[in-house]
Protein backbone atom coordinates (compact mmCIF):
# COMPACT_ATOMS: atom_id res chain seq x y z
CA UNK A 1 0.00 0.00 0.00
CA UNK A 2 1.28 3.36 -0.79
CA UNK A 3 1.54 6.16 2.09
CA UNK A 4 3.86 7.86 4.04
CA UNK A 5 6.53 6.46 6.55
CA UNK A 6 8.10 8.65 9.56
CA UNK A 7 10.76 7.99 11.74
CA UNK A 8 10.96 7.75 14.71
CA UNK A 9 8.00 7.49 16.16
CA UNK A 10 9.62 9.16 19.39
CA UNK A 11 12.44 10.99 20.14
CA UNK A 12 14.96 12.63 22.38
CA UNK A 13 17.04 15.43 22.07
CA UNK A 14 19.91 16.82 24.40
CA UNK A 15 20.82 20.32 25.08
CA UNK A 16 22.89 21.95 21.98
CA UNK A 17 22.13 18.42 19.64
CA UNK A 18 21.00 18.55 16.10
CA UNK A 19 18.15 15.68 15.46
CA UNK A 20 16.81 14.26 12.16
CA UNK A 21 13.29 13.06 11.17
CA UNK A 22 12.72 10.90 8.51
CA UNK A 23 10.03 11.47 6.34
CA UNK A 24 9.58 9.18 2.92
CA UNK A 25 6.42 8.55 0.50
CA UNK A 26 5.44 6.19 -1.71
CA UNK A 27 3.06 7.91 -3.74
CA UNK A 28 4.51 9.68 -6.39
CA UNK A 29 3.52 13.01 -4.88
CA UNK A 30 5.74 15.97 -6.33
CA UNK A 31 5.00 18.06 -3.03
CA UNK A 32 5.49 17.19 0.87
CA UNK A 33 5.38 19.48 3.74
CA UNK A 34 6.61 19.56 7.46
CA UNK A 35 4.25 20.71 9.96
CA UNK A 36 4.65 20.90 13.89
CA UNK A 37 1.47 20.34 16.29
CA UNK A 38 1.65 21.82 20.29
CA UNK A 39 -0.76 20.14 22.22
CA UNK A 40 -4.36 21.70 21.92
CA UNK A 41 -3.52 23.66 18.77
CA UNK A 42 -3.47 23.21 15.17
CA UNK A 43 -0.88 22.55 13.15
CA UNK A 44 1.57 25.18 11.50
CA UNK A 45 3.65 25.09 8.81
CA UNK A 46 7.42 24.87 8.47
CA UNK A 47 8.80 24.23 5.73
CA UNK A 48 7.51 23.10 2.43
CA UNK A 49 8.76 21.85 -1.01
CA UNK A 50 6.56 21.20 -4.44
CA UNK A 51 9.45 19.59 -6.35
CA UNK A 52 12.71 18.06 -5.76
CA UNK A 53 15.87 19.91 -5.30
CA UNK A 54 13.33 23.16 -4.30
CA UNK A 55 12.21 24.13 -0.74
CA UNK A 56 10.46 27.16 0.88
CA UNK A 57 10.25 28.09 4.71
CA UNK A 58 6.41 28.25 6.11
CA UNK A 59 5.71 30.06 9.08
CA UNK A 60 7.62 28.86 11.80
CA UNK A 61 10.99 27.76 10.00
CA UNK A 62 13.65 29.03 12.11
CA UNK A 63 15.66 26.83 13.81
CA UNK A 64 14.75 23.99 11.11
CA UNK A 65 16.12 22.77 7.84
CA UNK A 66 15.20 20.52 5.14
CA UNK A 67 16.84 18.70 1.78
CA UNK A 68 15.02 17.50 -1.22
CA UNK A 69 17.33 15.40 -2.61
CA UNK A 70 15.21 12.84 -3.74
CA UNK A 71 10.99 12.92 -4.48
CA UNK A 72 10.32 10.25 -1.69
CA UNK A 73 11.80 11.95 0.88
CA UNK A 74 11.73 15.06 2.83
CA UNK A 75 13.81 14.78 6.05
CA UNK A 76 13.73 17.68 8.48
CA UNK A 77 16.24 18.48 10.81
CA UNK A 78 15.77 20.69 14.04
CA UNK A 79 19.08 22.38 15.14
CA UNK A 80 20.41 23.70 18.60
CA UNK A 81 18.83 27.10 17.41
CA UNK A 82 15.33 25.89 17.87
CA UNK A 83 14.67 26.97 21.35
CA UNK A 84 11.64 24.78 22.03
CA UNK A 85 11.28 21.91 20.06
CA UNK A 86 8.73 19.72 22.19
CA UNK A 87 5.99 19.30 20.01
CA UNK A 88 4.80 16.21 17.72
CA UNK A 89 5.49 16.81 13.76
CA UNK A 90 3.89 15.53 11.16
CA UNK A 91 4.72 15.02 7.70
CA UNK A 92 2.46 15.27 4.77
CA UNK A 93 2.45 14.85 0.82
CA UNK A 94 0.18 16.18 -2.10
CA UNK A 95 -0.08 16.12 -5.87
CA UNK A 96 1.49 19.60 -6.91
CA UNK A 97 -1.44 20.60 -9.17
CA UNK A 98 -4.78 21.82 -8.07
CA UNK A 99 -6.86 21.21 -5.02
CA UNK A 100 -5.14 17.87 -3.89
CA UNK A 101 -5.52 16.87 -0.23
CA UNK A 102 -3.10 15.72 1.53
CA UNK A 103 -1.90 12.96 2.82
CA UNK A 104 0.07 12.58 6.06
CA UNK A 105 2.61 10.55 8.08
CA UNK A 106 2.12 9.23 11.61
CA UNK A 107 4.13 11.85 13.27
CA UNK A 108 7.13 12.21 15.61
CA UNK A 109 6.88 13.37 18.71
CA UNK A 110 10.36 14.72 19.79
CA UNK A 111 11.27 16.18 23.58
CA UNK A 112 14.17 17.14 25.00
CA UNK A 113 16.20 15.16 27.87
CA UNK B 1 -3.76 36.12 5.20
CA UNK B 2 -5.67 32.95 5.46
CA UNK B 3 -7.43 31.69 8.46
CA UNK B 4 -9.33 29.38 9.65
CA UNK B 5 -11.79 29.49 13.00
CA UNK B 6 -13.21 26.07 14.39
CA UNK B 7 -15.45 25.89 17.58
CA UNK B 8 -13.88 25.40 20.92
CA UNK B 9 -13.78 22.05 22.51
CA UNK B 10 -14.49 19.54 23.59
CA UNK B 11 -17.87 18.40 22.34
CA UNK B 12 -19.48 15.75 24.18
CA UNK B 13 -22.00 14.04 22.97
CA UNK B 14 -23.90 10.49 23.86
CA UNK B 15 -24.00 8.11 21.29
CA UNK B 16 -26.58 8.69 18.49
CA UNK B 17 -26.63 12.47 19.01
CA UNK B 18 -26.51 14.63 16.07
CA UNK B 19 -23.08 16.32 15.51
CA UNK B 20 -22.20 20.28 14.63
CA UNK B 21 -18.74 21.47 14.61
CA UNK B 22 -18.40 25.13 13.37
CA UNK B 23 -16.08 26.27 10.72
CA UNK B 24 -15.29 29.61 9.31
CA UNK B 25 -12.53 31.26 7.57
CA UNK B 26 -11.31 34.05 6.01
CA UNK B 27 -8.98 33.82 2.56
CA UNK B 28 -8.12 35.40 -0.53
CA UNK B 29 -9.15 33.73 -4.18
CA UNK B 30 -11.19 30.31 -4.39
CA UNK B 31 -9.92 28.71 -1.44
CA UNK B 32 -10.38 24.81 -1.43
CA UNK B 33 -11.93 23.51 2.44
CA UNK B 34 -11.00 20.32 4.02
CA UNK B 35 -12.03 18.27 7.23
CA UNK B 36 -9.41 15.79 8.75
CA UNK B 37 -9.45 13.77 11.67
CA UNK B 38 -7.43 12.89 14.09
CA UNK B 39 -6.86 9.86 16.38
CA UNK B 40 -4.77 9.62 19.55
CA UNK B 41 -0.99 9.83 18.55
CA UNK B 42 -1.58 8.89 14.82
CA UNK B 43 -1.17 12.07 11.99
CA UNK B 44 -4.34 12.84 10.28
CA UNK B 45 -6.62 11.46 7.74
CA UNK B 46 -8.74 13.36 5.37
CA UNK B 47 -12.34 12.93 6.29
CA UNK B 48 -14.02 14.99 3.30
CA UNK B 49 -13.22 18.01 1.03
CA UNK B 50 -14.84 20.59 -1.35
CA UNK B 51 -13.33 22.53 -3.88
CA UNK B 52 -15.70 24.87 -5.03
CA UNK B 53 -18.74 26.90 -3.57
CA UNK B 54 -22.30 24.97 -2.93
CA UNK B 55 -19.70 21.93 -2.89
CA UNK B 56 -21.14 18.98 -0.60
CA UNK B 57 -18.17 16.96 1.09
CA UNK B 58 -19.49 13.22 2.05
CA UNK B 59 -17.71 10.56 4.02
CA UNK B 60 -18.99 8.30 6.63
CA UNK B 61 -21.96 9.64 7.64
CA UNK B 62 -20.02 12.90 7.74
CA UNK B 63 -20.98 16.50 5.76
CA UNK B 64 -20.00 19.57 5.17
CA UNK B 65 -20.91 21.88 2.66
CA UNK B 66 -19.04 25.26 1.24
CA UNK B 67 -20.90 28.31 1.92
CA UNK B 68 -19.15 31.07 0.49
CA UNK B 69 -21.84 34.05 1.94
CA UNK B 70 -21.33 32.67 4.76
CA UNK B 71 -17.49 31.85 4.57
CA UNK B 72 -18.42 28.61 6.13
CA UNK B 73 -17.74 24.58 6.11
CA UNK B 74 -19.99 23.27 9.26
CA UNK B 75 -19.27 19.37 9.60
CA UNK B 76 -22.40 16.97 10.24
CA UNK B 77 -23.07 13.92 11.32
CA UNK B 78 -26.52 13.12 11.98
CA UNK B 79 -25.95 9.91 14.87
CA UNK B 80 -22.27 9.53 16.25
CA UNK B 81 -20.88 6.56 17.29
CA UNK B 82 -18.06 6.04 20.20
CA UNK B 83 -16.02 5.42 17.42
CA UNK B 84 -15.91 9.00 15.89
CA UNK B 85 -14.48 10.12 19.42
CA UNK B 86 -10.98 12.03 17.93
CA UNK B 87 -9.86 15.61 17.13
CA UNK B 88 -11.21 17.29 13.89
CA UNK B 89 -9.81 19.54 12.06
CA UNK B 90 -11.03 21.81 9.52
CA UNK B 91 -8.78 22.96 7.21
CA UNK B 92 -8.12 25.59 3.65
CA UNK B 93 -5.93 25.61 0.82
CA UNK B 94 -5.43 28.44 -1.05
CA UNK B 95 -2.72 29.70 -3.24
CA UNK B 96 -0.80 32.38 -2.22
CA UNK B 97 2.09 35.13 -4.35
CA UNK B 98 4.24 32.64 -3.83
CA UNK B 99 2.01 29.64 -5.69
CA UNK B 100 2.13 28.06 -1.70
CA UNK B 101 -0.84 25.26 -1.31
CA UNK B 102 0.08 24.23 1.78
CA UNK B 103 -2.88 24.01 4.38
CA UNK B 104 -3.84 26.64 6.52
CA UNK B 105 -5.56 24.81 10.37
CA UNK B 106 -8.03 25.81 12.72
CA UNK B 107 -7.07 24.52 15.92
CA UNK B 108 -8.92 21.91 16.18
CA UNK B 109 -11.89 20.49 17.71
CA UNK B 110 -11.81 17.42 20.69
CA UNK B 111 -15.15 15.08 20.23
CA UNK B 112 -15.81 12.97 22.93
CA UNK B 113 -18.92 10.77 22.19
CA UNK B 114 -20.29 8.76 25.40
CA UNK B 115 -21.96 5.26 25.23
Amino acid sequence: DGGITQSPKYLFRKEGQNVTLSCEQNLNHDAMYWYRQDPGQGLRLIYYSQIVNDFQKGDIAEGYSVSREKKESFPLTVTSAQKNPTAFYLCASSMRSGNQPQHFGDGTRLSIL
Amino acid sequence: GNSVTQMEGPVTLSEEAFLTINCTYTATGYPSLFWYVQYPGEGLQLLLKATKADDKGSNKGFEATYRKETTSFHLEKGSVQVSDSAVYFCALSASMDTGRRALTFGSGTRLQVQP
